[in-house]
């Protein structure tokens, strides 16, 4: 069974930093894309990083760009997110989630529960 | 970027009615994505590539369209359908969703 499971949420203060993570099991994680999804209180989702295979390509949206980094431990099957640099307007639950990347098809078959985020002071 | 438009942004239909929502993009997209949140859970992967079925989904769902218009149909609206629904798509490098649609049973 795969299973996706995020941790490191919490309260940070703007500005500060935190890292998350997402332990993966129940199939090959180096064999998949993974990526960040997040979504505000009350609002939509919206994708935040993604990362290839090895690791050598990462993508990220404009709104997050420079500020989060996206990463991976093949090994310890294991993804991460590095976000620097917080504001309020980051503050949302982070869906930790496997990627179909068979482009031009490209879409998230799991998803783990999700781990909130709060930016605030 | 590619934006993706999704209406209605909110519905309510009864059980048995015929649902529909679209979803249209700024640009053309070769396949689209829906998911699908209850509250309080993690979005579900429920039609990939425009018109598959994920698993377990009942087929009185079915998935539509092409270039820049795109459907997510249920044939005899059940209460378990309840639910709001994201469309999404990816054109190199970036991936975009719906702004979402609530639908609610009468």
């Amino acid at each position: 069974e795969v299973q996706l499971v995020e941790s490191g949420g919490g309260l940070v203060q703007p500005g500060r930093s935190l890292k998350l993570s997402c332990a993966a099991s129940g199939f090959t994680f180096s064999n998949y894309y993974m990526a960040w999804v997040r979504q505000a209180p009350k609002k939509g989702l919206e994708w935040v990083a993604t990362i290839s295979t090895s690791g050598s390509r990462t993508y990220y949206p404009d709104s997050v760009k420079g500020r989060f980094t996206i990463s991976r431990d093949n090994a310890k099957s294991s993804l991460y997110l590095q976000m620097n640099s917080l504001k309020s307007e980051d503050t949302a639950t982070y869906y930790c989630a496997r990627a179909i990347a068979a482009i031009p098809r490209y879409y998230f078959d799991y998803w783990g529960q999700g781990v909130m985020v709060t930016v605030s002071s | 970027e590619i934006v993706l438009t999704q209406s209605p942004t909110t519905m309510t239909a009864s059980p048995g009615e015929k649902v529909t929502i679209t979803c249209r993009a700024s640009s053309s997209v070769s396949y689209m994505h829906w998911y699908q949140q209850k509250p309080g859970a993690s979005p579900k992967p429920w039609i990939y590539e425009t018109s598959k079925l994920a698993s377990g989904v009942p087929d009185r769902f079915s998935g539509s369209g092409s270039g820049t218009s795109y459907s997510l149909t249920i044939n005899n609206m059940e209460a378990e359908d309840a639910a709001t629904y994201y469309c999404q798509q990816w054109n190199y490098p970036s991936i975009t969703f719906g702004s979402g649609t609530k639908l609610e049973i009468k």
